[in-house]
């Protein structure tokens, strides 16, 4: 079964400094990969998707995430943080084949970004 | 264009009750899943309609169930509440089916059991 690994359940950063979130997948072909972000008291936002049209993929609000197939990672970052990129953050995987829809969920990293 | 749309969106139920969640796909989707999401479980999948046929489920108990219209409007419906049910719920659409379309949430609903 497709699964993915969220090391940090918590992270901080300083107002301005590097955002780095990791997530490795387990699965010996390529999946979808999916980051979403989750603010207080909402829904799941998509952030960026991986769909093996290029290995770096760019998303919203300036994040981005590479895929790396020989580290089985696919870790998010932001150059720079701000204040209001403090929420959570999962990284998903569906599965290659299989006809149907299922996703598959980290436990989240909680970002805090301090000022 | 409207995103999905969950209603209500907060609610609070008695342990033994039922109740019955509604999810509103962004026009022009036909897959509608549904996933519950606590502190302790993180967000686990329920089910996948598609076409008014559910896809696939989830391991949650039989008293977990759900359905989609013709409109591909979905409901998901928890009989004899337990504490332990108390959550956000989750919805989600999509496109189509298939691993490769992404999905779209909702706000979720807000279910407390007491």
């Amino acid at each position: 079964a497709q699964s993915v690994t969220q090391l940090g359940s918590h992270v901080s950063v300083s107002e301005g400094a590097l955002v780095l979130l990791r997530c490795n997948y387990s699965s010996s072909v390529p999946p979808y990969l999916f980051w979403y972000v989750q603010y207080p008291n909402q829904g799941l936002q998509l952030l960026l998707k991986y769909t093996s049209a290029a290995t770096l993929v760019k998303g919203i609000n300036g994040f981005e995430a590479e895929f790396k197939k020989s580290e089985t990672s696919f870790h998010l970052t932001k150059p720079s943080a701000h204040m209001s990129d403090a929420a959570e953050y999962f990284c998903a995987v569906t599965p290659d084949s299989g006809g149907y829809q299922k996703v598959t969920f980290g436990i989240g990293t909680k970002l805090q970004v301090i000022p | 264009k409207a995103g999905v749309t969950q209603t209500p969106r907060y609610l609070i139920k008695t342990r033994g009750q039922q109740v019955t969640l509604s999810c509103s796909p962004i026009s022009g989707h036909r897959s509608v899943s549904w996933y519950q999401q606590t502190p302790g479980q993180g967000l686990q999948f329920l089910f996948e309609y598609f076409s008014e046929t559910q896809r696939n489920k989830g391991n949650f108990p039989g008293r977990f169930s759900g359905r989609q219209f013709s409109n591909s409007r979905s409901e998901m419906n928890v009989s004899t509440l337990e504490l332990g049910d108390s959550a956000l719920y989750l919805c989600a659409s999509s496109r189509g089916t298939g691993s490769g379309n992404t999905i779209y949430f909702g706000e979720g609903s807000w279910l407390t059991v007491v």
